[in-house]
């Protein structure tokens, strides 16, 4: 069965420094590969997405980066924080038809200070 | 633009009781989706609704869909108090590689 890992759980950052959430998917092989941000209480933003290993696409300008080194790895980076970053961060994947369910990570919790 | 919307926003009721919970989007759909989320968790997906079906079952959820009114309801039958999450509609309809726009949620709360 298919599995999909993030970590960490939570972090805590100071505004300036950088960031590395990774997302891991197993048991299945060339996933489409999304990353998500939360505000609280609100919706789902799509961040970036992939659709194989070095082709990311991204949805909005903004202070972050992705990158999928591997088939079933997602990374999602910044060189420096912002406040604004600051949110609830969700890896999901699907098997690459339109329409697909999306399985989702179980997130991580980001708190710029 | 985001796809889907949800109504209300937030929905409070006794356990027991039926929570109904609607959805309107936008443009023509293949499918839409719809994904639960405990407080702090990733989304779940519950149930899909193709364009050409009307109405879905799966235990206590049940799905429509009305594509002339571009909207979808999820009602929840006999609520518990483990129900309590907030409630997401995906629409198909998004730019790019299978994406889904999400709508903004419904907060249910199920008071025992």
């Amino acid at each position: 069965s298919q599995t999909i890992h993030q970590w960490p759980a939570t972090l805590v950052q100071p505004v300036g420094s950088p960031l590395s959430l990774e997302c891991t998917v197993e048991g299945t092989s060339n996933p489409n590969l999304y990353w998500y941000r939360q505000a609280a209480g609100r919706g789902l933003q799509l961040l970036f997405y992939s659709v194989g290993i070095g082709q990311i696409s991204s949805e909005v300008p903004q202070n972050l980066s992705a990158s999928r080194p591997q088939d079933r790895q997602f990374i999602l980076s910044s060189k420096k924080l912002l406040l604004s970053d600051s949110g609830f961060y969700l890896c999901a994947w699907t098997r690459g038809n339109k329409g697909d369910t999306q399985y989702f990570g179980p997130g991580t919790r980001l708190t710029v200070l | 633009s985001q796809q889907g919307e949800e109504d209300p926003q937030a929905l409070s009721i006794q356990e027991g009781e039926n929570a109904t919970m609607n959805c309107s989007y936008k443009t023509s759909i293949n499918n839409l989706q719809w994904y639960r989320q405990n407080s702090g968790r990733g989304l779940v997906h519950l149930i899909l609704i193709r364009s050409n079906e009307r109405e879905k079952h799966s235990g206590r959820l049940r799905v429509t869909l009305d594509t002339s009114k571009k909207s979808s309801s999820l009602l929840i039958t006999a609520s518990r108090a483990a129900d309590t999450a907030s409630y997401f509609c995906a629409t198909d309809a998004g730019t790019g590689a299978n994406n889904l726009f999400f709508g903004t949620g419904t907060r249910l709360t199920v008071i025992p």
